[in-house]
């Protein structure tokens, strides 16, 4: 049973074009929803992260969306830069304490075209 | 950026040998996690500790990986019998302890079972 499921799997934009990623969940327990950027050959690298308790979260140009009356949240990539090339991935966590495990999502790939 | 350090970086073992793998997490994190990603980009969570007890672990982890957090020492996962759908990336991960905050990655270490 996948409890989160990203989309699309693949992603390709223009140089300064917004790149948005989405993100979808079922367990309504889930309350932390960070997400990943991870290069080839490299570990995920922690871009973002949001709780339940908000509905936007911004850094430079990343967004979080959260809608959590429909399970859903994107991510927005503005002015996107070649170098953002890489898979982003959705992960989740629950109410059951810091040392829960994260679920993750399958991933998008996005190709940042120069 | 994370500190989580992770040695060796590659690894490629024959299939019924074991494999082993180190982690040494962010200072001060008292949690570390296992994940393994496949080629698929699927993670997997296989274990996690805080401080040296095991805190949850999946069957196939218990039943064919032995894994430590020793204090004062790198923790390790190690498969007993490799086998070839082994072959992954296997992730470390560190977390404080406080309920919602991130969770930092190490670069990985890819296991080639041939």
């Amino acid at each position: 049973q996948q409890q989160v499921r990203q989309s699309p799997q693949s992603l390709t934009v223009w140089e300064g074009e917004t790149a948005i990623l989405n993100c979808s969940y079922e367990d309504s327990t889930f309350n932390y929803f960070p997400w990943y950027q991870q290069f080839p050959g490299e570990g995920p690298a922690l871009l973002i992260s949001i709780s339940s308790v908000s509905d936007k979260k911004e850094d430079g140009r990343f967004t979080i969306f959260f809608n959590k009356r429909e399970k859903k949240l994107s991510l927005h990539i503005t002015d996107s830069q070649p170098g953002d090339s890489a898979t982003y991935f959705c992960a989740a966590s629950d109410k059951t304490g810091f040392a829960s495990a994260l679920t993750f999502g399958s991933g998008t790939k996005v190709i940042v075209l120069p | 950026n994370s500190k989580v350090i992770q040695t060796p970086r590659y690894l490629v073992k024959g299939q019924g040998q074991k494999a082993k793998m180190r982690c040494i997490p962010e200072k001060g994190h008292p949690v570390v996690f296992w994940y393994q990603q496949n080629k698929n980009n699927e993670f997997k969570f296989l274990i996690n500790f805080q401080n040296q007890e095991v805190l949850q672990q999946i069957d196939m982890t218990e039943k064919r990986f032995s894994a430590e957090c020793p204090s004062n020492s790198p923790c390790s996962l190690e498969i007993q019998s490799s086998e070839a759908g082994d072959s992954a990336l296997y992730l470390c991960a560190s977390r404080p302890g406080q309920t919602n905050t991130e969770v930092f990655f190490g670069k990985g270490t890819r296991l080639t079972v041939v």
